[in-house]
C-alpha cells in the first residue's frame, strides 16, 4: 500500500465551479497534512497545512482533516484557469520526514 | 528576500564525471532534504537532514552523497553519475519537523 494516495486525474471543472480534491494516507501517527500546488516544470508550492481535525480555510481554499479515516481533501472554490496544475498531497511522517502522493492534475477550463 | 536557492538550474553531464548540486537556505532553517521527480514516479526522498552534521537516507539514496557542515548550506553530490540518475532535482528546506517544505527553483539534470 502506497503510503499516500491521491487519484491522478486528470480532474477537470469548469470556470468558477468547486474543484475537490482528495487524499489518504497511511501513518495513524502523523501530526502535519500539506497541500502543494505545482505548475509545469517548477516547483512545489506550499498552499496549506493543517493539523486538527476539521476545516481550514484560506481565501478560494479549504483544507479538511479526518484523521479517523485518514483522509485529507483540498476544496478550491471559484476556480479559475490559473488553478490549472498538480496538487500534491504530503504529511510528515513519523520520523519527521515529508511523504508526497504522485499528484492529481487539475484544469480549470474558461 | 527568503528563499531557497540551488544551483546550477540546468545541468548536463557525461557519465562517470563527479558533480555537486549546491543548495543553500537564509531562513534558518533546521530541516533539509533532497528529492528528485521523474514522470509517473512523484516526489521520491534522496536524503534529509535533521540539523548540522545530522543527516539520513530518503527513499532513493543509492548512487548519492550529501553533507550538513553548515546549518545553511546541503549540498548533494554524485560521485559517479548515471544515465538513471537523469531527473528533476529538488532542494527544500523547513523550520522543524512540523513545518511544511519550501522548495527551491529545481535542478534539471541530464546524463549522457
Amino acid at each position: 500500500q502506497k503510503e499516500v494516495e491521491q487519484n491522478s486525474g486528470p480532474l477537470s471543472v469548469p470556470e468558477g465551479a468547486i474543484a475537490s480534491l482528495n487524499c489518504t494516507y497511511s501513518d495513524r501517527v502523523s501530526q502535519s497534512f500539506f497541500w502543494y500546488r505545482q505548475y509545469s516544470g517548477k516547483s512545489p508550492e506550499l498552499i496549506m497545512s493543517i493539523y486538527s481535525n476539521g476545516d481550514k480555510e484560506d481565501g478560494r481554499f479549504t483544507a479538511q482533516l479526518n484523521k479517523a479515516s485518514q483522509y485529507v481533501s483540498l476544496l478550491i472554490r471559484d476556480s479559475q484557469p490559473s488553478d490549472s496544475a498538480t496538487y500534491l498531497c504530503a504529511f510528515r511522517a513519523n520520523n519527521n520526514d515529508m511523504r508526497f502522493g504522485a499528484g492529481t492534475r487539475l484544469t480549470v477550463k474558461p | 528576500e527568503a528563499q531557497v536557492t540551488q544551483n546550477p538550474r540546468y545541468l548536463i553531464t557525461v557519465t562517470g564525471k563527479k558533480l555537486t548540486v549546491t543548495c543553500s537556505q537564509n531562513m534558518n532553517h533546521e530541516y533539509m532534504s533532497w528529492y528528485r521527480q521523474d514522470p509517473g514516479l512523484g516526489l521520491r526522498q534522496i536524503y534529509y537532514s535533521m540539523n548540522v552534521e545530522v543527516t539520513d537516507k530518503g527513499d532513493v539514496p543509492e548512487g548519492y552523497k550529501v553533507s550538513r557542515k553548515e546549518k545553511r548550506n546541503f549540498p548533494l553530490i554524485l560521485e559517479s553519475p548515471s544515465p538513471n540518475q537523469t531527473s528533476l532535482y529538488f532542494c527544500a528546506s523547513s523550520f522543524s519537523g512540523v513545518d511544511g517544505y519550501t522548495f527551491g527553483s529545481g535542478t534539471r539534470l541530464t546524463v549522457v
